[in-house]
């Protein structure tokens, strides 16, 4: 079945950090793949997508390139403010005419003035 | 309405006893789903409704577990008997499903229901 491996939490880091967040996953087909975020208080927001290998999803500021030879959604963004502080989830819809999203674990990143 | 509207944000209940948790989903999405986010783990998905059609209820942990759609707007997801297992984040989210462009860009979360069964 579908799945997906995302570096285990949580991440601290100073404002204008550096980070990346790893995902791995295994699918059957060609699955979309996304980034969403929980801000604390709030619903889980979609923060970008890529839909086929060698797509890069961007916003805000964060990046994911699709990498369907190694299988991965890494999450990068150059310089972290206060306000990313959220959980991040890496989730995957398995292809045409599938609706569910298959979800990581979710990584806890704080950002620190 | 503006969002996806779930109630309560918070319910404590004892063991054994049954709740009900509802999701308004946005106007005009005909698809809804129920997804459980427990203490460590990903989000987990429960149960699918997509206008008249039979729901998908594979992801549905134990037949203590049960949903309904009315009026193809709003749900109600009820845990007969809980347990202390049942102790999580509840997760509705509805989108357009006919296109995978409008499920991908479209599949909007509410902030959830907090379960805790003591």
């Amino acid at each position: 079945g579908d799945s997906v491996t995302q570096m285990e939490g949580p991440v601290t880091l100073s404002e204008e950090a550096f980070l990346t967040i790893n995902c791995t996953y295994t699918a059957t087909g060609y699955p979309s793949l996304f980034w969403y975020v929980q801000y604390p208080g709030e619903g889980l927001q979609l923060l970008l997508k890529a839909t086929k290998a060698d797509d890069k999803g961007s916003n805000k500021g964060f990046e994911a390139t699709y990498r369907k030879e190694t299988t991965s959604f890494h999450l990068e963004k150059g310089s972290v403010q206060v306000s990313d502080s959220a959980v991040y989830f890496c989730a995957l819809r398995s292809g045409a005419g599938s609706y569910q999203l298959t979800f990581g674990k979710g990584t806890k990143l704080s950002v620190i003035p | 309405g503006a969002g996806v509207s779930q109630s309560p944000s918070n319910k404590v209940t004892e063991k054994g006893k049954d709740v009900e948790l509802r999701c308004d989903p946005i106007s005009g999405h005909t698809a809804l789903y129920w997804y459980r986010q427990s203490l460590g783990q990903g989000l987990e998905f429960l149960i699918y409704f997509q206008g008249n059609s039979a729901p998908d209820k594979s992801g549905l942990p134990s037949d203590r577990f049960s949903a309904e759609r009315t009026g193809g707007s709003v749900s109600t997801l009820t845990i007969q008997r809980t347990q202390q297992e049942d102790s999580a984040v509840y997760l509705c989210a509805s989108s357009f499903p006919r296109t995978a462009r409008e499920i991908d860009y479209g599949y909007t979360f509410g902030s959830g229901t907090r379960l805790t069964v003591v």
